[in-house]
């Protein structure tokens, strides 16, 4: 089945420590996408990558990082320098240019403790 | 200034019933798209319906409907006959195709509507 594989689905970290989410899809499609979601909020871009090797930010890039080394894969990194990394953290892809839907991953919840 | 703004937090509706939810947007691109998602308790976004800013009528899918109205900026949702199945947050998003100004790609979200569809 064609999809998006978003790993793990629930996360814990401590302070100080980064954490890496994966996010997989086989749809071949170019765009993916990284979303962070708060309580009681929308989703907001944090990263996108058009085409292997280049990715772009988002509105809130700060505190985190990410690679587009094969088109399958968008891992996003949470680094140590965000501030308030709780969250549930979503991937998403999307085909050419023109393409319109995007579809999303299940999501990780990554919680500090 | 929000790019979308929903402006109904919580709706409550009877089974069977229609439900309209609102979705006004800002953009100054004269391309965009503009979308509606459901996202259950479980957390994924499920795609509902979508709507181009140079499509001549609104957009349906099932009992989903878009009622687009491009000059007072606003593009509502309509779910027709509410199923308990329908109880979910619903949100409105969109992308703009030229990104005028050097804008990220992506899709801009609302805060979105918690519906809760009752027997």
């Amino acid at each position: 089945d064609g999809g998006i594989t978003q790993s793990p689905k629930y996360l814990f970290r401590k302070e100080g420590q980064n954490v890496t989410l994966s996010c997989e899809q086989n749809l071949n499609h170019d765009a993916m996408y990284w979303y962070r979601q708060d309580p009681g909020q929308g989703l907001r871009l944090i990263y996108y990558s058009q085409i292997v090797n280049d990715f772009q930010k988002g509105d809130i890039a700060e505190g985190y990082s990410v690679s587009r080394e094969k088109k399958e894969s968008f891992p996003l990194t949470v680094t140590s320098a965000q501030k308030n990394p709780t969250a549930f953290y979503l991937c998403a892809s999307r085909g050419g240019t023109w393409s319109t839907e995007a579809f999303f991953g299940q999501g990780t919840r990554l919680t500090v403790v | 200034a929000q790019k979308i703004t929903q402006t109904q937090p919580g709706m409550f509706v009877q089974e069977k019933e229609a439900v309209t939810l609102d979705c006004t947007y800002d953009t100054s691109d004269p391309s965009y798209g503009l979308f509606w998602y459901k996202q259950p308790s479980s957390g994924e976004m499920i795609f509902l319906i979508y709507q181009g800013s140079y499509d001549q009528q609104n957009a349906t899918e099932g009992r989903y409907s878009l009622n687009f109205q491009k000059a007072r900026k606003s593009a509502n949702l309509v779910i027709s006959a509410s199923q308990l199945g329908d109880s979910a947050m619903y949100f409105c998003a969109m992308r703009e195709y030229q990104i005028s100004g050097g804008g990220a790609d992506g899709l801009t979200f609302g805060k979105g509507t918690h519906l809760i569809i009752q027997p």
